[in-house]
C-alpha cells in the first residue's frame, strides 16, 4: 500500500460547481497535512495547510479524519483557474522535515 | 521578495555530458530539497539538506551528487545523464520547525538528447 493515495483523476466540471477530493495516508504517526497546486510544467505551490479542526480559505475547505486516515480538499463554485493538478502533502511527526507527497489529483473545469 | 531560484529554467545536455543545475534562496531556511518530478508522477525526493548535513534518498542513483555550499545555494550535479533522467528538477526549501510548508523553486526542465 502506498503512503499516500489520491484518485490520479481526472475531474472534468462544469464551473460552478462543487468538487471534492480525498487523500488517504497510510501511517499514524502523520501529523502535519497540506494540499499544493501544480499547474502544467510548473512548481507545486501551497494551497492550505490542514489544521485538526478543518479549515476554509474562500472557496476551498480542506478537512482532516484522523480515524479514516485521510484528508479532503472541497472546492466550491469552481473557476476555469482551478484547472491544475492538486497534490496531497503528509509529514510523518511534526519535527520531520521529510514530507511524503502522493501523485496528485487532476482537475480540469470547464465552460 | 524572499525567494527560491534555479538556474538555468531550461538546461539541455547530451547523453552522459554531466550538468549542474542550481539552487539559491534568500529564506534562510534550514532545510533544502532536490526532488526528480517526472510527467504525471509526484515529485521523487532525490535528497535534502539539513543545514550542512546531506541525506540521500536510499533510491537515489549515484549518478546524482549534491553540494551545498552556504545556506543559500545548492546544486543538483548529474554526472553522466541518461535518457531516463530527462525530467524536471525542482528545489524546494522549509524551517525545520513549526509547520513546516515548503517552497519550491520554478523547476528547471531537463533535456537529454
Amino acid at each position: 500500500r502506498k503512503e499516500v493515495e489520491q484518485d490520479p483523476g481526472p475531474f472534468n466540471v462544469p464551473e460552478g460547481a462543487t468538487v471534492a477530493f480525498n487523500c488517504t495516508y497510510s501511517n499514524s504517526a502523520s501529523q502535519s497535512f497540506f494540499w499544493y497546486r501544480q499547474d502544467c510544467r510548473k512548481e507545486p505551490k501551497l494551497l492550505m495547510s490542514v489544521y485538526s479542526s478543518g479549515n476554509e480559505d474562500g472557496r476551498f475547505t480542506a478537512q482532516l479524519n484522523r480515524a479514516s486516515q485521510y484528508i479532503s480538499l472541497l472546492i466550491r463554485d469552481s473557476k476555469l483557474s482551478d484547472s491544475a493538478t492538486y497534490l496531497c502533502v503528509v509529514r510523518t511527526s511534526g519535527g520531520s522535515y521529510i514530507p511524503t507527497f502522493g501523485r496528485g489529483t487532476s482537475l480540469i473545469v470547464h465552460p | 521578495d524572499a525567494m527560491v531560484i534555479q538556474n538555468p529554467r531550461y538546461q539541455v545536455t547530451q547523453f552522459g555530458k554531466p550538468v549542474t543545475l542550481s539552487c539559491s534562496q534568500t529564506l534562510n531556511h534550514n532545510v533544502m530539497y532536490w526532488y526528480q518530478q517526472k510527467s504525471s508522477q509526484a515529485p521523487k525526493l532525490l535528497f535534502h539538506y539539513y543545514d550542512k548535513d546531506f541525506n540521500n534518498e536510499a533510491d537515489t542513483p549515484d549518478n546524482f551528487q549534491s553540494r551545498r555550499p552556504n545556506t543559500s545555494f545548492c546544486f543538483l550535479d548529474i554526472r553522466s545523464p541518461g535518457l531516463g533522467d530527462a525530467a524536471m528538477y525542482l528545489c524546494a526549501t522549509s524551517r525545520a520547525g513549526g509547520l513546516p510548508e515548503q517552497f519550491f523553486g520554478p523547476g528547471t526542465r531537463l533535456t537529454v538528447l
